[in-house]
C-alpha cells in the first residue's frame, strides 16, 4: 500500500508568479485534503476535495485554488504568489468525504517566494 | 469556529523523565483529537488520538487524556527518550466532516 506523495519536494518562485504543487492519494482513498503549514506555525486547512469536487475550504483567498482527477489525485494551484505564501505545503488523503478519520499526511512541498 | 491553545510552547526534560503537554478547545461539538510529532523538516505524523467517547487512551510510553467538561486534552510522555525530541501539535474536529484545526506547537527537548 502506497502512501501519500506530493512533488515536487522544493520549489522557489518569485512574487507574483503562479505555482501548482501535485498530490498522489493513498491507494484506495478518494479524498484529498490540503494544509498550509508556514515556519513555527500548526497546518492550517486549504481545502478538501472528494470526488473531484470541493467539499470544504478554509480561510483562504480564491487565488489559492486546487483540482481532484478521476484516479483521485489533485493539484494546488496559488496565483499572484506573495512573499506569506512561503511555507510548508501539505497534501492528505482520506476515505468518503472523511476529512480527517484519521489523517496522515505526505511529506509536503516547502514553497519559498522570493 | 473552533479556536486549539496548546501550551508550553517549549518544553524541556531530562531523559527519562515525563513530559505532558496541554490543548484546550472552544467548541463544545469537538469530538475528534488527534496529536502529531514532526521532526525537523519532515511531515506530521500521528502519533495517537482520541474521540470524545473516551476519556483516556494510552499507546506504550505515550498516553493522551480529555476532559469534555473543561474542554481540554493533554498528551502525556513517560520515560523520554532523546528521539522523542521533536515539535508536538494537538488538534481538533468535529469528525468525520470537519477540518482538524491546530495548536501552534509545542517544541520538546529531551536533554541526555
Amino acid at each position: 500500500e502506497t502512501g501519500v506523495t506530493q512533488s515536487p519536494t522544493h520549489l522557489i518562485k518569485t512574487r507574483g508568479q503562479q505555482v501548482t504543487l501535485r498530490c498522489s492519494s493513498q491507494s484506495g482513498h478518494n479524498t484529498v485534503s490540503w494544509y498550509q503549514q508556514a515556519l513555527g506555525q500548526g497546518p492550517q486547512f486549504i481545502f478538501q476535495y472528494y470526488r473531484e469536487e470541493e467539499n470544504g475550504r478554509g480561510n483562504f483567498p480564491p487565488r489559492f485554488s486546487g483540482l481532484q482527477f478521476p484516479n483521485y489525485s489533485s493539484e494546488l494551484n496559488v496565483n499572484a504568489l506573495e512573499l506569506d505564501d512561503s511555507a510548508l505545503y501539505l497534501c492528505a488523503s482520506s476515505l468518503d468525504g472523511r476529512i480527517n478519520s484519521p489523517l496522515h499526511f505526505g511529506n509536503g512541498t516547502r514553497l519559498t517566494v522570493t | 469556529g473552533e479556536n486549539v491553545e496548546q501550551h508550553p510552547s517549549t518544553l524541556s526534560v531530562q531523559e527519562g523523565d515525563s513530559a505532558v503537554i496541554k490543548c484546550t478547545y472552544s467548541d463544545s461539538a469537538s469530538n475528534y483529537f488527534p496529536w502529531y510529532k514532526q521532526e525537523l523538516g519532515k511531515r506530521p505524523q500521528l502519533i495517537i488520538d482520541i474521540r470524545s467517547n473516551v476519556g483516556e487512551k494510552k499507546d506504550q510510553r505515550i498516553a493522551v487524556t480529555l476532559n469534555k467538561t473543561a474542554k481540554h486534552f493533554s498528551l502525556h510522555i513517560t520515560e523520554t527518550q532523546p528521539e522523542d525530541s521533536a515539535v508536538y501539535f494537538c488538534a481538533a474536529s468535529k469528525a468525520p466532516k470537519a477540518p482538524l484545526v491546530f495548536g501552534k506547537g509545542t517544541r520538546l527537548s529531551v536533554i541526555a
